[in-house]
């Protein structure tokens, strides 16, 4: 079965200073994963997703994700925070049967000037 | 917005009450999710609709029920309420059967008091 693991619920960051948000998962099948974001009172928007072909995944806002299959890995960074980025960050894996997501429990990034 | 239309935005009510959310996916998604997120729990997948016909379930328990109609809206039905579904409940919709291209709403915020 698949699964992820959000390492750290709570990572906060100076604005300008490198973000990096820890996921490893778990998958029986190939997987493909996901990195949503959730501003306060708002639904997820995508920033970005890996399925097949360059492990290096860019999305918006300036983030970009790999997917390390040695290490279970799909961490996502950005060079330079903003206070904008403060928000929600949820990793997620695309189950077996390809009918839903499974979600990381999420990490919260705080940004401060 | 993301297209995706949940109603109603709150909601408050009492122990042992039913209740009913609503979702409009985008337009030309055949496909609508639903999806819970509570403090302890995160983000669960609940079930899924295809074209009106039930695709998948998750962890919904036997007091929810949801359709999707002819017009390819969705409702889910919360009955017997307790405090514990105080949540969020969100609808993601896809162009097809498969998850790997959601799109949520910006969620139902239910309280049980």
């Amino acid at each position: 079965a698949q699964s992820v693991t959000q390492l750290g619920s709570h990572v906060s960051v100076s604005e300008g200073a490198l973000v990096l948000l820890r996921c490893n998962y778990s998958s029986s099948v190939p997987p493909y994963l996901f990195w949503y974001v959730q501003y306060p009172n708002q639904g997820l928007q995508l920033l970005l997703k890996y399925t097949t072909g360059a492990t290096l995944v860019k999305g918006i806002n300036g983030f970009e994700a790999e997917f390390k299959k040695s290490e279970t890995s799909f961490h996502l960074t950005k060079p330079s925070a903003h206070m904008s980025d403060a928000a929600e960050y949820f990793c997620a894996v695309l189950n077996q049967a390809g009918t839903a997501l499974i979600f990381g429990k999420g990490t919260t990034l705080s940004v401060s000037s | 917005d993301s297209g995706v239309t949940q109603t109603p935005k709150h909601l408050i009510t009492a122990t042992g009450q039913r209740v009913t959310l609503r979702c409009s996916p985008r337009s030309g998604d055949l496909s609508v999710y639903w999806y819970q997120q509570s403090l302890d729990q995160g983000l669960q997948f609940l079930i899924q609709y295809y074209n009106g016909e039930e695709r998948a379930k998750g962890n919904i328990l036997e007091r929810f029920s949801a359709q999707q109609f002819p017009d390819l809206h969705s409702e889910l039905n919360l009955s017997s309420l307790e405090l514990g579904d105080s949540a969020l409940y969100f609808c993601a919709s896809s162009p097809n059967t498969g998850a790997n291209v959601l799109t949520f709403g910006a969620g139902s915020r239910l309280t049980v008091l």
